[in-house]
């Protein structure tokens, strides 16, 4: 079965300072990786997608890959408090295959 | 327009009720994806559709029934639901024949079962 795990939070950034968010999937096959943020209350929007080991970055967001180590991480940068909310990450196994969520950190950036 | 438009955004029902979900994408995706969300739960995919077809299903209970009449449309009605069937419904679409696909979500559909 595959799964995917992530720290519940909260976890506390102060503004300004880099946020870091670790995922680990459990599927060996898996070929993308996705990380979405979730409002309070509203749909997960796609900020970031990598699907190749090393880092992408884009903006303030930075995804880092690691397939041997089947991890997947999410920096960022210049923490704002519009930043706060849940960070989900997904794994999909190719194809149109469905997602595989992890369960979310909430994060935190305090003023 | 948004990318992935569902309706209604809210729902009440009866656990007698017969209601549908209805998703619309408008971004030339041809897959399309129900998932549910539940308090303290990762996103649950429920069903998948390629090309209207359904490749997935995800050993979900009878009482939901997915219809895909296009690539465009995507339904899931609803009957003899259960309290504990209360969550956030999210329909998702991508693109089927690409590895390197993203998938984007509607807004969901807040439903609560009384």
């Amino acid at each position: 079965q595959k799964e995917v795990e992530q720290n519940s939070g909260p976890l506390s950034v102060p503004e300004g300072a880099i946020a870091s968010l670790n995922c680990t999937y459990s599927d060996r096959g898996s070929q993308s990786f996705f990380w979405y943020r979730q409002y309070s209350g509203k749909s997960p929007e796609l900020i970031m997608s990598i699907y190749s080991n090393g880092d992408k970055e884009d903006g303030r967001f930075t995804a880092q890959l690691n397939k041997a180590s089947q991890y997947v991480s999410l920096l960022i940068r210049d923490s704002q408090p519009s930043d706060s909310a849940t960070y989900l990450c997904a794994v999909r196994g190719g194809g149109a295959d469905g997602l595989t969520f992890g369960k979310g950190t909430h994060l935190i950036i305090q003023p | 327009e948004t990318g992935v438009t569902q309706t209604p955004r809210h729902l009440v029902m009866g656990m007698t009720n017969k209601k549908s979900l209805k998703c619309e994408q408008h971004l030339g995706h041809n897959a399309m994806y129900w998932y549910k969300q539940s308090a303290k739960k990762p996103l649950e995919l429920m069903f998948v559709y390629n090309f209207k077809e359904q490749t997935e299903n995800n050993s979900v209970p009878s009482r939901f029934s997915p219809e895909c009449p296009n690539s465009s449309h995507l339904f899931l009605h609803l009957h003899t639901l259960q309290p504990e069937d209360s969550a956030l419904y999210l329909c998702a679409s991508s693109l089927w024949d690409s590895m390197n696909t993203e998938a984007f979500f509607g807004q969901g559909t807040r439903l609560t079962v009384v």
